[in-house]
């Protein structure tokens, strides 16, 4: 098993464009989620989405949008990039959706830089 | 809204040292909590994961243990060594629907 794959694993944007950053895994997982991991603030939960067809927001939603038409690609889209957005972003999935969604399993990261 | 702290940040230790790594967090009605190393510029590798009816979780030279009633979870390492330099995580599973609390992490360095 692959577990769970990020691409690209290194960006770098331009202020206003947009792009999409890739998530897939292959342990047929419910749950799935975006979290972006910045100096000194941990890790914080951006979008999450619990199965097919299905998203919400996390802690920090702006900027951002999802969507999941399957259940093993969960890809973020950056609409208008600001260099407030420049961070590393890692994506996750577990089977559990009920109750902490934990264990989770990590992807390598996405390091974006917006200029 | 549920906070979780790690205490020290930062920690260096020689080689062969046991040492223990500090979780604390807020609100005590938790469902779980998960440690996790991360090695520079990678992802998140889970290392012990304790359900809050467990009080304990053990793997190899790694022990977590966690005491919901004063919101804290402690990750003991024996005989470390310079391969277990990276930062450690914990994440605390709680709250409403869909909440996964992480800490800063302490960053462990192991010198030979």
């Amino acid at each position: 098993n692959a577990g769970v794959t990020q691409t690209p694993k290194f960006q770098v944007l331009k202020t206003g464009q947009s792009m999409t950053l890739q998530c897939a895994q292959d342990m047929n997982h419910e749950y799935m989620s975006w979290y972006r991991q910045d100096p000194g603030m941990g890790l914080r939960l951006i979008h999450y989405s619990v199965g097919a067809g299905i998203t919400d927001q996390g802690e920090v939603p702006n900027g951002y949008n999802v969507s999941r038409s399957t259940t093993e690609d969960f890809p973020l889209r950056l609409l208008s990039a600001a260099p407030s957005q420049t961070s590393v972003y890692f994506c996750a999935s577990s089977r559990n959706r009920d109750r902490g969604h934990q264990p989770q399993h990590f992807g390598d990261g996405t390091r974006l830089s917006i200029l | 809204k549920q906070e979780v702290t790690q205490i020290p940040a930062a920690l260096s230790v020689p080689e062969g040292e046991n040492l223990v790594l500090n979780c604390s967090f807020t609100d005590s009605a938790i469902y779980n909590l998960q440690w996790f190393r991360q090695d520079p510029g990678k992802g998140l590798t889970s290392l012990l994961l304790i359900q809050s009816s467990q009080r304990e979780q053990t793997s190899g030279r790694l022990n977590a243990s966690l005491d919901k009633s004063s919101g804290r979870s402690t990750l003991y390492i024996a005989a470390s060594q310079p391969g277990d330099s990276a930062t450690y995580l914990c994440a605390v599973g709680s709250g409403g629907y869909q909440k996964v609390t992480f800490g800063t992490g302490t960053k462990l360095q192991v010198i030979p």
